[in-house]
C-alpha cells in the first residue's frame, strides 16, 4: 500500500497521559499536514511541514502538542498532559509540492481520553 | 477568516435519485476546492478537485461545478446507490495550502 499510513488506528488513555502519534506520508511528497476532527465536524488544520521544517501551526496547537518531521519524511505528533477536549481524530495528509497539489489523507487515529 | 458552509446537512434519499450537495465559501481568493467522501470512523477519500482556474471536474457518477466569484461548489451526483451512503466534506485550499473544511453533508440512500 502506496497510501498514507498513520499509528496507531485507536489509542484510549487516561486524562494526564502523554501520547504520540506516527504519520508515514506518501513517498517523495515534500508536504505533511495534521489536522484534527470531531464529531459532527469537518477537519481542523494544526500543523503544516515542507519537508522538516514546520511552516504554520494552527491556535488550536497548544503548548501540550508538538509535531516534528526530522527527516523531512514520517512525522510525530506528541500531546502531552492529555485532556477530554483532546479526544479526536487525528489526520494526516500529505501532498507532493508546494504548488496547488491534492492532499491525500491517511485512515486517522482516533484518540480517546478517559 | 475564511469559512465554508454545506447545505443540507443531512440528505436521504431513495436509491436511483439524482442530487446535488452545495458548499460555499466566504473568500474567493482560493487555490482549489476539493470534494471528499468519508465513511463512519474513517479518513477521507479524495473524489474530485477543482482548481481555481476550472468550472467543473467529472468522474464517473460525480460531477463538480466552482464559481469562485460567487463563492459556492456543488457536487452532483447522478443514480445514486445505497454504497454512495456517506459524509460528503467540501474544502477549499487558502493561500497557505491549508484545506478549510465545511462540516460535512451526511448522505443515506436507501434501497
Amino acid at each position: 500500500d502506496t497510501g498514507v499510513s498513520q499509528d496507531p488506528r485507536h489509542k484510549i488513555t487516561k486524562r494526564g497521559q502523554n501520547v504520540t502519534f506516527r504519520c508515514d506520508p506518501i513517498s517523495e511528497h515534500n508536504r505533511l499536514y495534521w489536522y484534527r476532527q470531531t464529531l459532527g465536524q469537518g477537519p481542523e488544520f494544526l500543523t503544516y511541514f515542507q519537508n522538516e521544517a514546520q511552516l504554520e501551526k494552527s491556535r488550536l496547537l497548544s503548548d501540550r502538542f508538538s509535531a516534528e518531521r526530522p527527516k523531512g519524511s514520517f512525522s510525530t505528533l506528541e500531546i502531552q498532559r492529555t485532556e477530554q477536549g483532546d479526544s479526536a481524530m487525528y489526520l494526516c495528509a500529505s501532498s507532493l509540492d508546494d504548488s496547488h497539489e491534492e492532499q491525500y489523507f491517511g485512515p486517522g487515529t482516533r484518540l480517546t481520553v478517559t | 477568516k475564511q469559512e465554508v458552509t454545506q447545505i443540507p446537512a443531512a440528505l436521504s434519499v431513495p436509491e436511483g435519485e439524482n442530487l446535488v450537495l452545495n458548499c460555499s465559501f466566504t473568500d474567493s481568493a482560493i487555490y482549489n476546492l476539493q470534494w471528499f467522501r468519508q465513511d463512519p470512523g474513517k479518513g477521507l477519500t479524495s473524489l474530485l478537485l477543482i482548481q481555481s482556474s476550472q468550472r467543473e471536474q467529472t468522474s464517473g457518477r460525480l460531477n463538480a461545478s466552482l464559481d469562485k466569484s460567487s463563492g459556492r461548489s456543488t457536487l452532483y451526483i447522478a443514480a445514486s446507490q445505497p454504497g454512495d451512503s456517506a459524509t460528503y466534506l467540501c474544502a477549499v485550499m487558502d493561500s497557505s495550502y491549508k484545506l478549510i473544511f465545511g462540516s460535512g453533508t451526511r448522505l443515506l440512500v436507501r434501497p
